[in-house]
């Protein structure tokens, strides 16, 4: 079965609008993160959302956390032509041993048009 | 600010050769983790070492080792080459439990 597996696979809005991506999860988690990745390139952190949080803001991005649900949305507000990534979330699981290993889902590839 | 570093960036090799990636944390940082992305997909954990030792495992196969170093570089080793090796492979680094900065890829193609 698959962690963090994310909706809508694509979305494509005009710059200015908002964006709202969804990830729902299996299994417990100690935080939850979301990740951009422009196309063949590495992925750059965006946010984490502890699993005792139910919100989180950072510029123009708003995470928030269900752990109810297992979900999680992020909402990218006044969206600009340089968002145009995938963005992807991933579920973290601590292994004890000064590590953590993170679960992807699959990404929501935006496409931001000028 | 420094960020990890992989290299090479990219790699063709033949079915059934070897591969050797390296991965340079960013400095401080005691914990290295592999991931590897095919065509399309989502990254999959592979391997982390924290303070030199192996920490956790994930879906790596019997035919990749990987390894940290005393100055805290990483290399992961691939044997046996398939096609399905191909993939971008990411190193990330991060503090003991902290966030995990991934460098840039190193992408394998296997012909």
């Amino acid at each position: 079965s698959q962690q963090g597996e994310e909706d809508p696979q694509a979305l494509s809005i005009q710059e200015g609008e908002n964006a709202t991506m969804n990830c729902s999860y299996k299994t417990s988690i100690n935080n939850l993160q979301w990740y951009r990745q422009n196309s063949g390139r590495g992925l750059v952190h965006l946010i984490l959302i502890r699993s005792n949080e139910r919100e989180k803001h950072s510029g123009r991005l708003r995470v928030t956390l269900d752990t109810s649900k297992k979900s999680s949305s992020l909402l990218i507000t006044a969206s600009r032509a340089a968002d145009t990534a995938s963005y992807f979330c991933a579920t973290a699981s601590y292994s004890g041993a000064g590590s953590y290993q993170l679960t992807f889902g699959k990404g929501t590839k935006l496409s931001v048009i000028p | 600010a420094a960020g990890v570093i992989q290299s090479p960036r990219h790699l063709i090799k033949e079915k059934r050769e070897t591969a050797t990636l390296k991965c340079y944390p960013i400095p401080r940082h005691d914990t290295v983790y592999w991931y590897q992305q095919g065509p399309g997909q989502d990254p999959q954990f592979l391997i982390s070492f924290y303070e030199k030792m192996q920490s956790d495992k994930g879906s790596i196969p019997d035919r990749f080792s990987a390894q940290q170093f005393s100055d805290y570089h990483s290399e992961l080793n691939m044997s046996s080459l398939e096609l399905g090796d191909s993939a971008l492979y990411f190193c990330a680094s991060s503090l003991k439990g902290g966030t995990q900065y991934f460098g840039p890829g190193t992408r394998l193609t296997v012909l």
